[in-house]
């Protein structure tokens, strides 16, 4: 059964440091996303990405994010200056139009620790 | 702002038991509503979605109803098994493509 894959599950990294997660959404999908869930709260939308740009995008989602598809089949979150409050698991998920668009598939997630 | 929400955090059921667990919306113009399973350590699972247009939906083992009137989605597990034992979310979205929203997330919990 196709999946999401995102790597990596676990990193653990300094305040200010920057953080790519990376993932490789199902391939025939269209439309990916990147979600968050703080640790025992519910799951969070970051941002919607559709025709190699941004369809929509959350609050969370301040100019310290960015999203990008460098090839065709990678999709990565960078977080530019980390800050405690971002400690959190990552999901990414995508969709495609042929089973409905909003029916998303989502990784195992990378749990992202700062200190 | 307008958010889904589910109206109990736990539900604690003997195995061979049927569950419901509720979930209560606020936007009248969300058209689309999904239920998923999050295991401990992975990544949300779809369950089941359901339009707008209907109020009944079955699934292997699951139903879904959606009552527009009270903004009111349940989600129904016939015959709980321990394998069922998980965080169930409610997420809804107002047209296709467009960010799911997530509810708070109900911890089911299956005793033999």
């Amino acid at each position: 059964e196709p999946e999401v894959t995102q790597t990596p599950s676990h990193q653990v990294t300094q305040m200010g440091q920057e953080v790519i997660l990376r993932c490789v959404p199902i391939s025939n999908h269209l439309y990916f996303y990147w979600y968050r869930q703080i640790l025992g709260q519910k799951v969070e939308f970051l941002v919607s990405f559709y025709n190699n740009e941004i369809s929509e995008k959350s609050e969370i989602f301040d100019d310290q994010f960015s999203v990008e598809r460098p090839d065709g089949s990678n999709f990565t979150l960078k977080i530019r200056s980390t800050k405690l409050e971002d400690s959190a698991m990552y999901f990414c998920a995508s969709s495609d139009e042929g089973s409905g668009a909003n029916v998303l598939t989502f990784g195992a997630g990378s749990r992202l620790t700062v200190l | 702002g307008e958010s889904v929400g589910l109206h109990l955090p736990t539900l604690s059921v003997q195995e061979g038991d049927n569950s419901i667990i509720n979930c209560a919306y606020s936007n009248s113009a969300s058209d689309y509503f999904i239920w998923y399973k999050q295991e401990s350590g992975k990544g949300p699972q779809f369950i089941i979605d359901i339009r707008s247009n209907m109020d009944k939906r079955q699934g292997q083992r699951v139903t879904v109803l959606l009552n527009k009137t009270v903004k009111h989605l349940s989600l129904q597990i016939a015959a709980t098994q321990p394998g069922d034992s998980a965080v169930y979310f409610c997420a809804e979205s107002d047209q296709a493509g467009t960010a799911l929203i997530f509810g708070k997330g109900t911890t089911l919990s299956v005793s033999s």
